[in-house]
Parts: C-alpha cells; structure tokens; sequence
C-alpha cells in the first residue's frame, strides 16, 4: 500500500524569506501524481501544484516550485518570497495513475506553516 | 458555477442519532469521494466513487453508508452516531486526469 509522509508537523518562515516543505512517499508504481494542497484558517482546501511521475521536470506555480526525486520517493514544495496569506496547514497527496477507475488519493498528515511578520 | 457544495457547514448531533451529509458537484465529474479530517492524521478517505451506481471502501468506512443514484449527488450518512465521528468531512470530486475539487467542509460534533 502507498504512503505519504510529513515529518515536520510545524515550520515558520520570516515574510520575504523563502521556505521547503517535506514530504516523502512509498509506493511501487511507476505512473503516477503528485500534489500540493493548501488549507487556509478557512478550512478551503486549494490546490497549489501538481507532479506527473513521468515529467522529469519540476513543476512551478508562480512561488511555489517542488523538488521531485522520484528515486529518492521525496516530493518536497518551496515557497519562495513567503507571504502572510502563505499562512496555511500544507498537506501532501499522491494519487496512483496506474489503475483507472480507483482515484483514490493519499495524504500526509500536513504540515503548519507559520509566517512571521 | 458552484463546484462541489456540502451542506450543512455545522452540526451537533447525539449519540446514537443519524443524519445524513450532502454532497453535490455541477461539474460531470464521475469521480466522487467523501473523507474526513482529524487533528494529525490528515484527510482519511470514508468512502468514494467511481460513476453513477458504483460506490468502494475507503480506508474507515465503518459507520457510514453512501449511495451514488446520480452523477451530481454522493451523500454520506451516519447510521448511528458516535463520540468518535466528531470530525471534518469534506466531499471532493474530479475527473480522471484532473486534480480533486473540495467542497468547503462539514463540522460535526457528536455529543
């Protein structure tokens, strides 16, 4: 079975700084996603970017890049240029592509990110 | 466009009460599933389903029944409420190469 790890329940980052989120997976598929969701004080949950196993290149969204290793099963988020509304508990999720028709998604238990003004 | 909705936001209920959870997306997604959020542990999936009249197992499905008679509506409900239900649940839904939409979650407290 597939699982997905956070080991830090809680980070802080000075406003303007930049700041890396962990996440590590196990599984032993080779096609697969990869994602980053925000949740806010507003219990939304907002995705912020997505991996596809096969691309080799990482992806970005404006601030938020990642570090995929895919040997390494490590899926890491930067944040650069933190900002107050980058306030938020980050958790990470991993969604198999292999076998259609299951979708189920996987998350890590989140990770709390504190801006400090 | 509304995405996907859950109702209510709040709820209290007693123990041994049921009730059930809506969920409903307007977006043709064939995917939908239900989890719930506990300090900790992350989003836990209840239960989910793959298209109109199939509906799977999650990781904690014990307690909860779910139906899927049209493509828009999955509700969940509690057959018996316990203590231990007290959580978040949300409701999402998605296409097969698309990334998962969330509803804005339901608070349940169990008394």
């Amino acid at each position: 079975a597939q699982t997905v790890t956070q080991s830090q329940p809680e980070m802080s980052v000075q406003e303007a700084e930049t700041v890396t989120l962990s996440c590590t997976y196990d599984t032993s598929e080779s096609d697969y996603y990869l994602f980053w969701y925000k949740q806010p004080p507003s219990r939304q949950m907002i995705l912020v970017i997505r991996q596809e196993a096969y691309k080799q290149q990482n992806a970005t969204e404006n601030r938020f890049s990642v570090n995929f290793q895919k040997a390494a099963k490590s899926f890491s988020l930067k944040i650069s240029d933190s900002q107050l509304g980058d306030a938020a508990m980050y958790f990470c999720a991993y969604r198999s592509a292999r076998v259609p028709g299951t979708y189920k998604y996987i998350f890590g238990t989140g990770t709390r990110l504190k801006v400090l003004a | 466009n509304a995405g996907v909705t859950q109702t209510p936001k709040f709820q209290v209920l007693k123990t041994g009460q049921s009730m059930t959870l809506q969920c409903a997306q307007d977006m043709n997604h064939e995917y939908m599933s239900w989890y719930r959020q506990d300090p900790g542990m992350g989003l836990r999936l209840i239960h989910y389903s793959v298209g109109a009249g199939i509906t799977d197992q999650g990781e904690v499905p014990n307690g909860y029944n779910v139906s899927r008679s049209t493509t828009e509506d999955f509700p969940l409900r509690l057959l018996s409420a316990a203590p231990s239900q007290t959580s978040v649940y949300f409701c999402a839904s998605s296409t097969r190469n698309q990334p998962q939409h969330f509803g804005d979650g339901t608070r349940l407290s169990i008394l």
